[in-house]
């Protein structure tokens, strides 16, 4: 199994272009999540899906557009990119249920420099 | 913000001793997790430990809680030079949102 996969690894994008970054689960996971991780800051959670259909603000959604397409896929689109939206981006997903607290199973980051 | 901190941040030792370190949360959770994360790789999760326990093992690594201060230590014990990576805990408030501390980066000089 793959786990979780990000596409793509590496992004060059100057102020102002848009682009979207790919998740993809196999693991029939039903939550997740989008994080950026800045040198200093550890990680943030931008955007995350507790199921499919639904979508939640984290602690830095400004500048970000999710959209939980299947049960399988969570795209991060930036808009209009911007210098301070440089950094690495993970994606992560987990199984979550009433009697059950799973651990979050990360991609290998999508690293975005915005110029 | 709703992140922790872990502390040290940075953290240097020898082959074979312990390595400790920290994490102070600021909200109640119902959980709290610590990640491993390599150099340009994503998080791999190491342990949980649930807020009404105190004390976790799981090989070398003793995870414990204290509510009451907000805080959690993770020990490794005998480090190995593969132990180097970097080290988060994260938390769990609503059993939907997990918030990562800043992390302690770890050399375990062979």
């Amino acid at each position: 199994n793959a786990g979780v996969t990000q596409t793509p690894k590496f992004q060059v994008l100057k102020t102002g272009q848009s682009m979207t970054l790919q998740c993809a689960q196999d693991m029939n996971h039903n939550s997740m999540y989008w994080y950026r991780q800045d040198p200093g800051m550890g990680l943030r959670l931008i955007y995350y899906s507790a199921s499919e259909g639904t979508t939640d603000k984290g602690e830095v959604p400004n500048g970000y557009n999710v959209s939980r397409l299947n049960k399988r896929e969570f795209s991060l689109r930036l808009e209009s990119a911007a210098p301070s939206q440089t950094s690495v981006y993970f994606c992560a997903s987990r199984l979550q249920g009433a009697l059950r607290t799973g651990e979050l199973f990360f991609g290998e980051g999508s690293r975005l420099t915005v110029l | 913000s709703q992140q922790g901190e872990e502390d040290p941040q940075a953290l240097s030792i020898q082959e074979g001793e312990n390595a400790t370190m920290n994490c102070s949360y600021k909200t109640s959770i119902n959980n709290l997790q610590w990640y491993r994360q390599n150099s340009g790789r994503g998080l791999v999760h190491l342990i949980l430990i649930r807020s009404n326990e105190r004390e976790k093992h799981s090989g070398r690594l003793r995870v414990t809680l204290d509510t009451s201060k907000k805080s959690s230590s993770l020990l490794i014990t005998a480090s190995r030079a593969a132990d180097t990576a970097s080290y988060f805990c994260a938390t769990d408030a609503t059993g939907n949102q997990f918030y990562f501390g800043t992390g302690t980066s770890l050399t375990v000089i062979p």
